[in-house]
């Protein structure tokens, strides 16, 4: 079956910047989403249509798409960014929707 | 505001059945396809159903298939999950969302409102 494929934890420092990849063969037929979610709260929509952002989302976080892969890129990451990141996407058919695995981001 | 929320959540033994409300408040339901996602104890997210905006189309995850049913009824502004012969493995919290993504391709995502989420236990 299909699958989108996170790795399961990026770690930065403060001010740094953390890239999040996310890769499933039909990224290039169908758009990805980004969303950020912290403990004991829903997630929340960062990045929609592979790269925009949604308002009120902050200008650090973009998105970006290369064929397989779409990447999450959080500049000058703050200890608010600490979070679950989770990647979303559809099959080739545009009947199933999906989520990765999610990765956790810690900020050090 | 725009606001959803979830109802119905609950213990019940495996086999059981329940079913989740989504009640929106602030925007137009009618014009939206809608989701719901489960996330088990800490897990990931995952994508259980979808509906349209008019509720003539429906899909699902293979592992609800045959047992869970989505529909809405538009005149309440009100989604729904009726979920049947629960399993353990069904345990979870239950979000609906909005699908926002493009016309074109309604109904593959970009979920830009959720609910809080309503606790499903299924347990002996």
């Amino acid at each position: 079956s299909y699958e989108l494929t996170q790795p399961p934890s990026v770690s930065v420092s403060p001010g740094q910047t953390a890239r999040i990849t996310c890769s499933g063969d039909a990224l290039p037929k169908q758009y990805a989403y980004w969303y950020q979610q912290k403990p004991g709260q829903a997630p929340v929509l960062v990045i929609f249509k592979d790269s925009e952002r949604p308002s009120g989302i902050p200008e650090r976080f973009s998105g970006s798409s290369s064929g397989t892969t779409v990447t999450l890129t959080i500049s000058g990451v703050q200890a608010e960014d600490e979070a679950d990141y989770y990647c979303q996407s559809a099959d080739s058919s545009g009947t199933s929707v999906l989520f990765g695995g999610g990765t956790k981001l810690t900020v050090l | 505001e725009v606001q959803l929320v979830e109802s119905g959540g609950g213990s019940v033994q495996p086999g059981g059945s329940l079913r989740l409300s989504c009640a929106d408040s602030g925007f137009t339901f009618r014009s939206y396809w809608m989701h719901w996602v489960r996330q088990a104890p800490g897990k990931g997210l995952v994508w259980v159903s979808r509906i349209n905006s008019d509720g003539s189309s429906t899909a699902y995850a293979d592992s609800v298939k045959g047992r869970f049913t989505i529909s809405r009824d538009n005149a309440k502004n009100t989604l729904y999950l009726q979920m049947n012969s629960l399993r353990a493995e069904d345990t979870a919290v239950y979000y609906c969302a909005r699908d926002a993504a493009p016309i074109a391709v309604a109904g593959t995502g970009g979920m830009d409102v959720w609910g809080q989420g309503t606790t499903v236990t299924v347990s002996s």
